[in-house]
């Protein structure tokens, strides 16, 4: 019964290295979303995707990217990193949004 | 900018007391509200959910919704110290939930 796997749990880069957190579900819902959690700021939506297929910017997408691959997994992917993307990133999933969320158990990117 | 408040804390509270913790929300066409819990160094957890006005009751929660005020809350009786950790209040609205940024919760034993 694993719901939302997230791989890496930990990770270190230098600025301007790239890197790919990966996402899977196997709750076969339609809706994943990539969140980060940074201190006082609370989780912010960076990229959702409502079904296979399609992605849309949430709140704070500059400086990444993401593919659904299909529609077990979604990959979020950092292209150049800076250190201002240090934070916790989670992967959620659902049927619809209005059921509530399930969480992956995080990734924790520094970037030096 | 579809906006979630909710008070930072921390809230101490005494166990076996009433914790109450509160949020209030910007879109009027919010559909459903969450309650998530989240121990330190963990994800998010949801502990209720409620879609219509009035009150959801579950074991020791119970979740409080007035749409006309935008307001929900989270009332946690006999609270453990189990219960310490950081509760986030969300919204549904476009498909897509909107998080406060938490409440953190310390019961003292």
């Amino acid at each position: 019964n694993a719901g939302v796997t997230q791989t890496p749990k930990f990770q270190v880069l230098k600025t301007g290295q790239s890197m790919t957190l990966q996402c899977a579900q196997d709750m076969n819902h339609n809706s994943m979303y990539w969140y980060r959690q940074d201190p006082g700021m609370g989780l912010r939506l960076i990229y959702y995707s409502a079904s296979e297929g399609t992605t849309d910017k949430g709140e704070v997408p500059n400086g990444y990217n993401v593919s659904r691959l299909n529609k077990r997994e979604f990959s979020l992917r950092l292209e150049s990193a800076a250190p201002s993307q240090t934070s916790v990133y989670f992967c959620a999933s659902s049927e619809r949004a209005i059921y509530g969320y399930t969480f992956g158990s995080g990734t924790r990117l520094t970037v030096v | 900018q579809k906006e979630v408040e909710q008070n930072s804390g921390p809230l101490s509270v005494p166990e076996g007391a009433i914790a109450s913790l509160n949020c209030t929300y910007s879109d009027r066409g919010s559909q459903s509200f969450f309650w998530y819990r989240q121990y330190s160094g963990k994800s998010p957890e949801l502990i209720m959910f409620i879609y219509s006005n009035g009150d959801k009751e579950d074991g020791r929660f119970t979740a409080q919704l007035n749409k006309a005020s935008q307001y929900v809350s989270l009332l946690i009786r006999d609270s453990q110290p189990s219960d310490s950790a950081t509760y986030l209040c969300a919204v549904n609205s476009d498909e897509k939930l909107t998080f406060g940024t938490g409440t953190r919760l310390t019961i003292i034993p």
